[in-house]
């Protein structure tokens, strides 16, 4: 089992471009969540994503929107990027309605300049 | 979700027990404790969770006050891969679809 999967490890936009980054979630895991790291603070909660539709969503602007594709991967994209969204991006996979904890991928590390 | 308190650093020397306490005074009845921890530049791992009793699993050990106010994490024999951050969560339900509320965590150090 490959667990969670991130792609890319690593990547550098210039402000204002937009960006694309891409999830797969563990087998068996319908539910995907991601969540924004900045340097030496803990996850924040950016949307969850079940069913093709976000269910949850953290204090985020609307430039972070989402997508679920019917293999249940995801993909976050971030409009107009700031210098401030620099950070690590996790994504998180679980099954919707069993009890279990939170499988996290390694992220993906976005350097804006 | 009720809010925690860890203290944000702590030592610990290889091959003793690292004891990692977590407030959360204002815990409601439906509210789980749940522990993951992040190595550097890795994803959070899950670690343990509780509602009122003490677990243990191969990774941990979980005590949970009888007021539940606060709990404490213990790592029975820590070793050098054990450095990490370390993060108390408490949240409603053992669902894994509600989101995480992480806090700063605390930065555990085993040394030699």
């Amino acid at each position: 089992d490959a667990g969670v999967t991130q792609s890319p490890t690593h990547l550098i936009k210039t402000r204002g471009q937009q960006v694309t980054l891409r999830c797969s979630p563990k087998s068996g895991h319908d539910t995907v969540s991601w969540y924004q790291q900045a340097l030496g603070q803990g996850p924040q909660f950016i949307f969850q994503y079940y069913e093709e539709e976000e269910r949850q969503r953290g204090n985020f602007p609307d430039r972070f929107s989402g997508h679920q594709f019917p293999n249940y991967s995801s993909e976050l994209n971030v409009n107009a990027l700031l210098l401030g969204d620099s950070a690590l991006y996790l994504c998180a996979s679980s099954p919707y309605n069993l009890n279990t904890e939170a499988f996290f991928g390694q992220g993906t590390r976005l350097t804006v300049v | 979700d009720a809010k925690t308190t860890q203290p944000p650093s702590m030592d610990c020397a290889e091959g003793r027990a690292a004891n990692l306490p977590c407030n959360h005074s204002t815990i409601s009845g439906n509210e789980y404790v749940y522990w993951y921890r992040q190595i550097h530049s890795q994803g959070p791992q899950y670690i343990i969770h509780g509602l009122k009793n003490n677990e243990t699993n191969e990774m941990a050990s979980l005590i949970i006050t009888e007021d539940r106010k606060s709990s404490t994490l213990i790592l029975p024999h820590a070793t050098l891969r054990d450095t990490a951050v370390y993060y108390c969560i408490v949240r409603v339900g053992r669902n894994a679809g509600n989101m995480l509320t992480f806090g700063g965590g605390t930065r555990l150090m085993v040394k030699p």
